[in-house]
């Protein structure tokens, strides 16, 4: 079972440039999750879905994009990225009828903007 | 404010008993999850705690008290591939999960 997949698991981006992070799940999950982890800080929720068609920000949303038009993929976009998106970006997916609400995570895509 | 707070780093010795404490304050109370992180690697789920008590699972041990706003995490027979982050995380009243920033374990021989 693959779970959750995230590309690329590693990228070198100039300042101004554009990227789009991918994410799919086979798990039918209908909610997922962007969120980015920088050292000494805790998981930072970039932007949710809790299903097909619907997106919301998290906490720190500047700067990025998402949508959802299945239940398996959920890209995150950059549109212009700035040295200070460096960052591993997680993708997550949760199911709504799960009895703990656990989350399942993807590998991670190390972004380094220069 | 919605705030979770565990230690920054801790150090262990294999084969013994490392206890790890979380304290939280969210807005409303859910549940409250240990994940496991690797060097490298995504955090993988561990426990999870909604009523009070202890929920013993292996090596690894939940505790949680609601009405202290505490938990920790009970970790046995350390071993060294226990070395890793922990991270304590809360869902708050909008089902949003709030996370700590992560304890690292290092274990020694």
């Amino acid at each position: 079972t693959a779970g959750i997949t995230q590309a690329p698991t590693s990228q070198i981006l100039a300042a101004g440039r554009s990227m789009t992070l991918r994410c799919t799940q086979d798990m039918r999950h209908n909610a997922m999750y962007w969120y980015r982890q920088d050292l000494g800080l805790g998981l930072r929720l970039i932007h949710y879905s809790n299903t097909a068609g619907t997106t919301g920000k998290g906490e720190v949303p500047d700067g990025y994009s998402v949508s959802r038009a299945n239940t398996d993929d959920f890209p995150l976009t950059l549109a212009s990225a700035v040295p200070s998106q460096t960052s591993v970006y997680f993708c997550a997916s949760k199911g709504l009828a799960g009895d703990t609400g656990e989350l399942f995570f993807g590998e991670g895509s190390r972004l380094t903007v220069l | 404010g919605q705030n979770i707070d565990q230690p920054t780093e801790m150090t262990a010795t294999e084969g013994a008993i490392v206890q790890i404490n979380c304290t939280y304050q969210t807005s409303g109370f859910n549940g409250l999850f240990w994940y496991q992180q690797h060097a490298g690697e995504a955090p993988t789920f561990l426990s999870y705690n909604v009523l009070d008590g202890l929920e013993e699972k292996g090596r690894f041990s939940s505790f949680l008290s609601r009405s202290k706003g505490y938990s920790y995490l009970l970790l046995k027979e350390l071993q060294m591939k226990d070395s890793a982050s922990y991270l304590c995380a809360g869902w708050d009243s909008n089902y949003q999960l709030i996370w700590g920033a992560g304890t690292k374990l290092i274990i020694k021989p």
